[in-house]
């Protein structure tokens, strides 16, 4: 059974660079052609899209973080992952990684049904 | 690109029906049919509850139902159980800058 799984530091520095793995067990993340997804949710609010990637490396960005983000696949240790450049206090959030419910299809049509259990990013001095 | 608008609470009794609106624009859930609707209790991540607009993946209750009149994406939950409580999220497919959008959020809240 296919399981997403977050990892990196709790806590970054305002101004640096927060970064985030997700990795896939349980079945190959190149074997099918699904798009893998970042999504964060601050505390207390609302979740907030922030970029997806093809199987392929074709990347998808919120307009809104566009600027600062880059996600990125490595196929050898099954592993996709996120940079956010330049944070600040109001990128503290718990940072998902996720999967659609079925493979391909246009971007941006997904249905995200396979989630990592997340993990809190905290940005503070 | 605006989050899609929902309610930001709704509320009903056991064993009653209750209905979350997620309304957008021509360029997202009143263009196309992939809006999804995601429940998500404290602590947890979400969970897929219907996508493309009124599809429930295997395993979800059939009280839960979804569909789309114009601009406007609904979430119907029927018989309400206490265990319904929590909070709900639309999300769809959007032609503008971005490929895809969630919504403002509804917590449910079972009386």
């Amino acid at each position: 059974q296919l399981q997403l799984q977050e990892s990196g530091p709790g806590l970054v520095k305002p101004s640096e660079t927060l970064s985030l793995t997700c990795t896939v067990s349980g079945g190959s993340i190149s074997s099918s052609n699904y798009y893998w997804g970042w999504i964060r949710q601050p505390p207390g609010k609302g979740l907030e899209w922030i970029g997806s990637i093809y199987y392929s490396g074709s990347t998808y960005y919120n307009p809104s973080l566009k600027s600062r983000v880059t996600i990125s696949v490595d196929t050898s240790k099954n592993q996709f992952s996120l940079k956010l450049r330049s944070v600040t206090a109001a990128d503290t959030a718990v940072y998902y990684c996720a999967r659609p419910l079925y493979a391909g299809g246009v971007a941006g049509t997904w249905c995200f049904d396979l989630w990592g259990r997340g993990t809190l990013v905290t940005v503070s001095s | 690109q605006s989050a899609l608008t929902q309610p930001a609470s709704v509320s009903g009794s056991p064993g009653q029906s209750i209905t979350i609106s997620c309304t957008g624009t021509s360029s997202d859930v009143g263009g196309y049919n992939y809006v999804s609707w995601y429940q998500q209790h404290p602590g947890k991540a979400p969970k897929l509850m219907i996508y493309d607009v009124s599809n429930r993946p295997s395993g979800v209750s059939n009280r839960f139902s979804g569909s789309k009149s114009g601009n406007t994406a609904s979430l119907t939950i029927s018989g309400l159980q206490a265990e319904d409580e929590g909070d709900y999220y639309c999300s769809s497919y959007t032609s503008s800058s971005s490929p895809y959008v969630f919504g403002t959020g509804t917590k449910v809240t079972v009386l």
